[in-house]
């Protein structure tokens, strides 16, 4: 089993629609990352945290450190919404720099 | 300010080649990462450098793979007999400091044949 989960794997949307994409981890973590990657582009860093709640935008970021679980939320979603979005894990203590990433969630948004 | 930058965009090589990929890191981020991210997978940690040690390289696969950071700055991850499964894209990230946010760079796609 992976240390980090995220579901759904593919998501369809129209445009306007509301988002969610779910991320669950098994170990301890300093921190928590949602990242964007556009395909054959880079990865983007769309928020970084460690507890509550995080709003850029139309983005959305939550955490629940005691269950383990983030959501990564879009509201009025848009075409250019449409990209990987990547759940990554900081560890805790002495490796505080090691990032372990899920596989990504495909959003595509139509118009 | 100019962000991570990697060279090649993208490097088709045959197999039992050596390959050598540059990363450019931000200016004055002391912390530096290469990743390698398989299709349909996230992207995996190969090693980190901080200043020029490598501070864990626990993640490279086997002694083909060799990453180096002379000057602190510059990197050069370095494969050698180059095997189809290596074939990947080669993810770099830097940091001011190694609990702080990694910025990341555009990636190079490497494919063996």
């Amino acid at each position: 089993k992976n240390e980090v989960e995220q579901s759904p794997q593919n998501l369809t949307a129209q445009e306007g629609e509301f988002i969610t994409i779910n991320c669950s981890y098994s170990v301890g973590i300093s921190a928590l990352h949602w990242l964007q990657q556009h395909p054959g582009g880079g990865i983007v860093s769309l928020f970084m945290l460690s507890s509550g709640k995080k709003k850029h935008g139309r983005l959305i970021a939550t955490i629940n450190i005691q269950e383990k679980h983030s959501s990564l939320h879009i509201t009025a979603s848009h075409p250019r919404d449409s990209a990987v979005y990547i759940c990554a894990v900081r560890n805790s203590g002495g490796s505080n720099y090691k990032l372990t990433f899920g596989k990504g969630t495909l959003l595509t948004v139509n118009p | 300010g100019a962000g991570v930058s990697q060279t090649p965009s993208n490097k088709v090589t045959e197999k039992g080649k050596y390959v050598e990929l540059r990363c450019d890191p931000i200016s004055g981020h002391t912390a530096l990462y290469w990743y390698r991210q398989s299709l349909g997978q996230g992207p995996e940690f190969l090693i980190y450098f901080q200043g020029t040690g490598a501070a864990d390289d626990s993640g490279l696969p086997n002694d083909r793979f060799f990453a180096v950071r002379p000057e602190g700055s510059v990197s050069t991850l370095k494969i050698q007999r180059t095997e189809r499964g290596d074939s990947a894209v080669y993810l770099c990230a830097s940091s001011r400091d190694p609990a702080e946010e990694q910025y990341f760079g555009p990636g190079t796609r490497l494919t063996v044949t």
